[in-house]
């Protein structure tokens, strides 16, 4: 299965934008990049998903590089809220089990 | 809003005992998985079901079976509770089409003694 690299933990002061980066050097042309955040004491919540194409929604952006290799999650104004894990995961769309695998995500931490 | 409910919040079980996580979701979805997340592992993959009666196992299925009778329904079991087994326990939900969103329920803590 292709994998997924972020790093531990980031920093970001409240109310700046925030880029969580995830590398994906062995996605294969029919992966999506899927990204998920978990609350302190909830279980993890869907965020966004793309191909190629990068994507916005009302939580967040989804830039994807061209190669495909890599990809950020934007958080345009952080709130203390957003303080969270975030997973970056693969999900291949011509396997039709659908074994869903995280990796230990990005603790993301929100100064006041 | 899909609800992804599981039984306990927070269960304590002796070792040896065989212990029993509910999981119901309400939105007639197809595919359910049991994860588990222990600090600095991040979430694993028990078992997962795409249907009825069907079950796959995930990355760290030794020690544990399931169950899905009924399609709003998946049960994880601990046949014989060991120490090791002390962590959080994650449901989740999703509809069968691909790349549909997974949904999660609030966890069951589970500690053995």
């Amino acid at each position: 299965d292709a994998k997924t690299t972020q790093p531990n933990s980031m920093e970001s002061n409240e109310e700046e934008p925030v880029h969580l980066p995830c590398n994906h050097s062995t996605i294969s042309g029919t992966d999506y990049i899927h990204w998920y955040r978990q609350l302190p004491s909830q279980g993890p919540e869907y965020v966004i998903h793309g191909l190629t194409s990068n994507v916005n929604n009302r939580m967040a952006s989804l830039a994807i590089a061209e190669d495909r290799k890599s990809s950020t999650l934007i958080l345009h104004r952080a709130t203390l809220r957003d303080a969270a894990v975030y997973y970056c995961i693969l999900r291949d769309d011509g396997v039709g089990d659908d074994k869903i695998i995280f990796g230990k995500g990005t603790r993301l931490h929100i100064l006041p | 809003d899909v609800k992804v409910t599981q039984s306990s919040r927070y269960l304590v079980k002796r070792t040896g005992e065989k212990v029993f996580l509910e999981c119901v979701q309400d939105m007639d979805h197809e595919n359910m998985f049991w994860y588990r997340q222990d600090p600095g592992l991040g979430l694993r993959l028990i078992y997962f079901s795409y249907d009825v009666k069907m079950k796959e196992k995930g990355d760290i299925p030794e020690g544990y079976s399931v169950s899905r009778e009924k399609k709003e329904r998946f049960s994880l079991i601990l046949e014989s509770a060991s120490t090791n087994q002390t962590s959080m326990y994650l449901c989740a939900s999703k509809m069968g089409q691909y790349n549909s969103p997974l949904h999660f329920g609030n966890g069951t803590r589970l500690t053995v003694t």
